[in-house]
């Protein structure tokens, strides 16, 4: 079945970039995300691309997408301490309803 | 409300008893979907909703679990005779119509610890 698998911790400090990585198998896979969830909240979208790209940046954040490895990577320019979250790579296909989330990658910002 | 909204935001129960958790999504959203979120792992698919039907209930680990969704709108999900190991967050999203190209928007989840 599709898998999608991220590293489990990044520690960063602040002001440095953060580079959160993801793999993924399903390659009919038309959208892919990047949410966010902070302690004790729910997720909350970031960014999202579509599988026709392969870059998109918004403000602090780049999403370079890598069709043929079936790789998604997120930067966090200036990394600040309240970046400092789970943040989950899923993926959908279109037509479909389904998402598949990661395990999310919790990122710590050290002052 | 303006977002997705569940209760009871944390339930403490013990062993074999039962428990309903409830989801109100964003008015309007036609998709509604339960997820479970286990320390260390990434979120669980439950079920899907779409209106009052659930095409895809494939991801309910048993057949202590059941969900229902009533006016297309609010949705309990009930886990009867709760083991240890339904302990976890669970997470209520919608969408407005359930395609792929849909944001899900999240509530801010219901922390279920069985003793």
């Amino acid at each position: 079945g599709e898998d999608v698998e991220q590293s489990l911790f990044l520690s960063v400090r602040e002001g440095d970039s953060s580079v959160i990585n993801c793999t993924y198998t399903d390659s009919s896979s038309t959208y892919l995300y990047w949410y966010k969830q902070e302690p004790g909240a729910g997720l909350q979208l970031l960014t999202y691309i579509f599988s026709n790209m392969d870059m998109k940046q918004d403000q602090r954040l780049t999403v370079l997408l890598n069709k043929k490895d079936k790789h998604l990577s997120l930067r966090i320019a200036d990394t600040q301490t309240g970046d400092s979250a789970i943040y989950f790579c899923a993926v959908s296909t279109s037509g479909t309803y389904k998402y598949i989330f990661g395990t999310g990658t919790r990122l710590k910002v050290l002052a | 409300g303006a977002g997705v909204s569940q209760s009871p935001s944390n339930k403490v129960t013990e062993k074999g008893k039962d428990v309903e958790l409830r989801c109100d999504p964003i008015s309007g959203h036609t998709a509604l979907y339960w997820y479970r979120q286990s320390l260390g792992q990434g979120l669980e698919f439950l079920i899907y909703f779409q209106g009052n039907s659930a095409p895809d209930k494939s991801g309910l680990p048993s057949d202590r679990f059941s969900a229902e969704r009533t006016g297309g709108s609010v949705s309990t999900l009930t886990i009867q005779r709760t083991q240890q190991e339904d302990s976890a967050v669970y997470l209520c999203a919608s969408s407005f119509n359930g395609g792929g190209a849909d944001e899900q928007f999240f509530g801010p989840g219901t922390r279920l610890t069985v003793l």
